[in-house]
């Protein structure tokens, strides 16, 4: 059991390119979440996703970033036009269907430097 | 709006001593509460749950205890070793939310 695999584990991006993070979830898992860690701050929750479907966005900025959980394949968290202030770790975490966020199970997480 | 707190934000001591890590959270509708560990460059590594029901949990030298009336919990590290340096996370569950909410962390170090 792999756990939950996060790539890339590092990622450098310039002012105004895109980045993508990847999150493929534990076997058997179907429910994901995003959290974000901003550096000397604590983890935030940024969505909330099962396959095809956003159930929960609420801690997702409004503009430039977006997220899916496809039938197939990881779930994506998506970055467009990247700023100097979306610098961070990017969490995503598993559970298993209706366990609720109690159960999580997190990545090593996808650090973030935008120049 | 659930938030989380924890004292102190940072912490050093030498080898050998017990010692306390506080978090507190201001609604106390939680399902449960969790400690993880954080080491740096990694992801999280969780400790302890404690159900809402329950009063504390433990492991090895991991005691943690919950107090849901007052929002507060401790989780107490006994004959602490250079090796249990590291951020230690608590995060509550429960609410309207199903998500968990983060407190800021205590950063931990112990010294040989």
């Amino acid at each position: 059991n792999a756990g939950v695999m996060q790539n890339p584990r590092h990622l450098v991006r310039r002012r105004g390119q895109e980045a993508r993070l990847r999150c493929s979830p534990m076997k058997g898992h179907s429910h994901v979440y995003w959290y974000r860690q901003l550096p000397e701050e604590g983890l935030k929750f940024m969505v909330y996703l099962q396959k095809e479907n956003i159930i929960d966005e609420s801690g997702m900025p409004k503009e430039r970033f977006s997220a899916e959980f496809p039938k197939e394949g990881p779930s994506i968290l998506r970055i467009q036009q990247v700023v100097r202030g979306d610098s961070a770790a990017y969490f995503c975490a598993s559970s298993p269907q209706d366990s609720g966020a109690n159960v999580l199970t997190f990545g090593a997480g996808s650090r973030l430097t935008v120049l | 709006k659930q938030e989380v707190t924890q004292i102190p934000a940072a912490l050093s001591v030498p080898e050998g001593e017990n010692l306390v890590l506080n978090c507190s959270f201001t609604d106390s509708a939680i399902y449960n509460l969790q400690w993880f560990r954080q080491d740096p460059g990694k992801g999280l590594t969780s400790l302890l749950l404690i159900q809402s029901s329950q009063r504390e949990q433990t492991s090895g030298r991991l005691n943690a205890s919950l107090d849901k009336s007052s929002g507060r919990s401790t989780l107490y590290i006994a004959a602490s070793q250079p090796g249990d340096s590291a951020t230690y996370l608590c995060a509550v569950y429960g609410g309207a939310t199903n998500k968990l909410i983060f407190g800021t962390g205590t950063l931990l170090a112990v010294q040989p």
